[in-house]
């Protein structure tokens, strides 16, 4: 049951530089979708969200954008900074489910380099 | 800032016994979630639990699965009978009403001998 994707298991980027993490659903009842940060041995860490009826989010370095006639989010992080390493999950919620469970994608380990 | 808090942070049991995993959820937050992670797989959903009920269960939760909120600040996980397969990392989390943002805790990381 692969609603959630996430493509790249992995990505390396220069201190300093954009990191671009991208995220596909195949679910049209997803009405919202969040980014969490996580380290090794530690829960997932809210990072950012975005309800369906905008395309875009930003707080701070981070931006989530969403196309949604693709099904597709991206996040954006600029700029990328060495605490930055870490599994960058995308989840989504549906607005069919009242109870708000999450679906999270595999993950994509973030690696910034000096 | 409020955090979900988990205990213990490894539990290591023999297979067939009972495992009782502890959250206790942000104080102002009515609905809570249990989710768990298989070595190198995606973090899947459990159950939820608002109003003192089951509210959401996943193919995963069956009947060797239970949960409660024993007082006004625990959420337990209870797994009676544990199999080998159910070594994994355990994540509690929790979410205040009108918000779909879900605050989760460190983890337990249980492993079925």
């Amino acid at each position: 049951d692969q609603q959630v994707k996430q493509n790249s298991p992995s990505l390396s980027v220069q201190e300093g530089r954009i990191s671009i993490l991208n995220c596909d659903y195949t679910n049209s009842m997803f009405d919202y979708f969040l980014w969490y940060k996580k380290y090794p041995a530690e829960g997932p860490t809210f990072l950012i969200s975005i309800s369906s009826i905008k395309d875009k989010n930003e707080d701070g370095r981070f931006t989530v954008f969403l196309n949604k006639s693709a099904k597709h989010l991206s996040l954006h992080i600029v700029p990328s900074q060495p605490g930055d390493s870490a599994v960058y999950f995308c989840a989504a919620s549906a607005k069919t489910d009242s109870w708000g469970k999450l679906q999270f994608g595999a993950g994509t380990q973030v690696v910034v380099t000096p | 800032e409020p955090e979900v808090t988990q205990t213990p942070s490894h539990q290591v049991t023999q297979m067939g016994q009972e495992v009782i995993l502890r959250c206790v959820p942000i104080s102002n937050h009515l609905y809570f979630y249990w989710y768990r992670q298989i070595l190198g797989q995606k973090v899947e959903f459990l159950v939820s639990f608002y109003n003192n009920e089951i509210s959401e269960k996943s193919e995963i939760f069956d009947d060797q699965f239970s949960v409660e909120r024993p007082d006004g600040s625990n959420f337990t996980l209870k797994i009676r009978s544990t199999k080998l397969e159910d070594s994994a990392m355990y994540f509690c989390a929790s979410r205040r009403t009108g918000s779909h943002e879900q605050y989760f805790g460190p983890g337990t990381r249980l492993t079925v001998t």
